[in-house]
């Protein structure tokens, strides 16, 4: 069974920094390019993310680079989002989600909540 | 970025009726074209991919059409679990934008 599990959310200042993971089973994690799209509260859905099976090719929203590094460790079968700087639009559920052969998103986890307020 | 643009924003319907809800690319997009359904609190759910491919286990009420820059999301007849929101978006390109989404509620 494909499973995909965030962690690291929490409550954080403006201008500080959070680790999220992105823990997966039951398929072959380096043959997939992976994403992280968030969801402000009462929002909908954000694009922010995207890094390649070997990890050599990432993209990034506007929304989030240079803030943000996507990241992935093959052999421990996680994704990472490092979140620099932070701001309080960046307020939102965090998910990860696998893209399938035809680019589609296909599993999703069910997201981590990150609050940034003073 | 390639803009994604769904309509209606909200939608009122009754058990049983047939939904369509429309989305349109700002470019052509080819086939490139997914829809999602998510429910308050909940992950958001592939329903259909590449415009008109059903995911495995989506019931057959669920069915896509359409190519290039419009696209449509067709709910055969309403079922009690179908109230949600849902999100188109394009996989063309990177950014892979998603729509504003269309809220189904309840009439």
């Amino acid at each position: 069974e494909v499973q995909l599990v965030e962690s690291g959310g929490g409550l954080v200042q403006p201008g500080g920094s959070l680790r999220l993971s992105c823990a997966v089973s039951g398929f072959t994690f380096s043959n997939y390019e992976m994403n992280w799209v968030r969801q402000a509260p009462g929002k909908g859905l954000e694009w922010i993310s995207y890094i390649s099976g070997t990890g050599n090719t990432v993209h990034y929203a506007d929304s989030v680079r240079g803030r943000f590094t996507i990241s992935r460790d093959n052999a421990r079968n996680s994704l990472y989002l490092q979140m620099n700087s932070l701001r309080v639009e960046d307020t939102a559920v965090y998910y990860c989600a696998r893209r399938g052969t035809y680019r589609h998103y296909d599993y999703w986890g069910r997201g981590t909540l990150v609050t940034v307020s003073s | 970025d390639i803009q994604m643009t769904q309509s209606p924003s909200s939608l009122s319907a009754s058990v049983g009726d047939r939904v369509t809800i429309t989305c349109r690319a700002s470019q052509s997009i080819s086939s490139y074209l997914n829809w999602y359904q998510q429910t308050p609190g909940k992950a958001p759910k592939l329903l259909i991919y590449a415009a008109s491919s059903l995911q495995s286990g989506v019931p057959s009420r669920f069915s896509g059409s359409g190519s290039g820059t419009d696209f449509t999301l067709t709910i055969s007849s309403l079922q009690p679990e179908d109230f949600a929101t849902y999100y188109c978006q394009q996989s063309d390109s990177i950014p892979n934008t998603f729509g504003q989404g269309t809220k189904l509620e309840i009439k």
